[in-house]
């Protein structure tokens, strides 16, 4: 049983297209990721939300949008792709607790590639 | 400065090798600490949390510095199956704008050979 899943896997699409990816937890946790790796294999943070309420927001163009109907969904829309835009998007989830949070669990990664 | 900042390595080590991987963090109000495997093509994994009393996992030691804002790991008796990228990573705490952010260190390349 998958505790956070994410579809699709792979992602081929041309420029100025608009795609979707979704991701979906079972984990129970209050808070969602998405992480965008580069060709560089660096893992840096795009949004969060806690119990669907955005949290974090770096600087992302406004063509991302995230969306959460609930605390166990979190989904990506990409308007307008570019081929920068081509990496691997992770969805994850935490919780956080008083002193602490948990360990971060993450999806298997969509591949997105803009041709 | 880098948020989390690792020496990326790469580190390439015989099988049976001690070998040490260090990180520091800048941000003094980080509330959890955690080691992270990410192997070719796939997600990251927990490898550890780390402790400022210091922890184990079998061939696995990690340590925590909070006066120094420093993280090790320490791997002994490589195995061929221990080569991967591991990923010093920091959470934000409570409240605020970074509230339970994962800030990633830019990782730490090992290859164990035969």
């Amino acid at each position: 049983d998958t505790a956070v899943s994410q579809t699709p896997k792979y992602l081929v699409t041309q420029m100025g297209n608009d795609k979707s990816i979704k991701c979906e937890q079972n984990l129970g946790h209050d808070t969602m990721y998405w992480y965008k790796q580069d060709s560089k294999k660096f893992l840096k943070i795009m949004f969060s939300y806690n119990n669907k309420e955005l949290i974090i927001n770096e600087t992302v163009p406004n063509r991302f949008s995230p969306k959460s109907p609930d605390k166990a969904h979190l989904n990506l829309h990409i308007n307008s792709l570019e081929l920068g835009d081509s990496a691997v998007y992770f969805c994850a989830s935490s919780q956080g607790g008083v002193t602490r949070w948990t360990e971060a669990f993450f999806g298997q990664g969509t591949r997105l590639t803009v041709v | 400065r880098k948020e989390v900042e690792q020496d990326p390595g790469p580190f390439n080590v015989p099988e049976g090798a001690t070998v040490a991987f260090n990180c520091t963090y800048s941000n003094s109000a980080s509330q959890s600490f955690f080691w992270y495997r990410q192997d070719c093509r796939k997600e990251p994994k927990l490898l550890m949390s780390v402790y400022s009393s210091g922890n184990e996992d079998g061939r696995f030691t990690a340590q925590l510095n909070r006066a120094s804002q420093y993280i090790s790991l320490l791997i002994r008796d490589s195995k061929l199956s221990d080569s991967a990228t591991y990923l010093c990573v920091v959470t934000s705490g409570a409240g605020g704008t970074s509230y339970g952010k994962l800030t990633f260190g830019q990782g730490t390349i090992l290859t164990v050979h035969p």
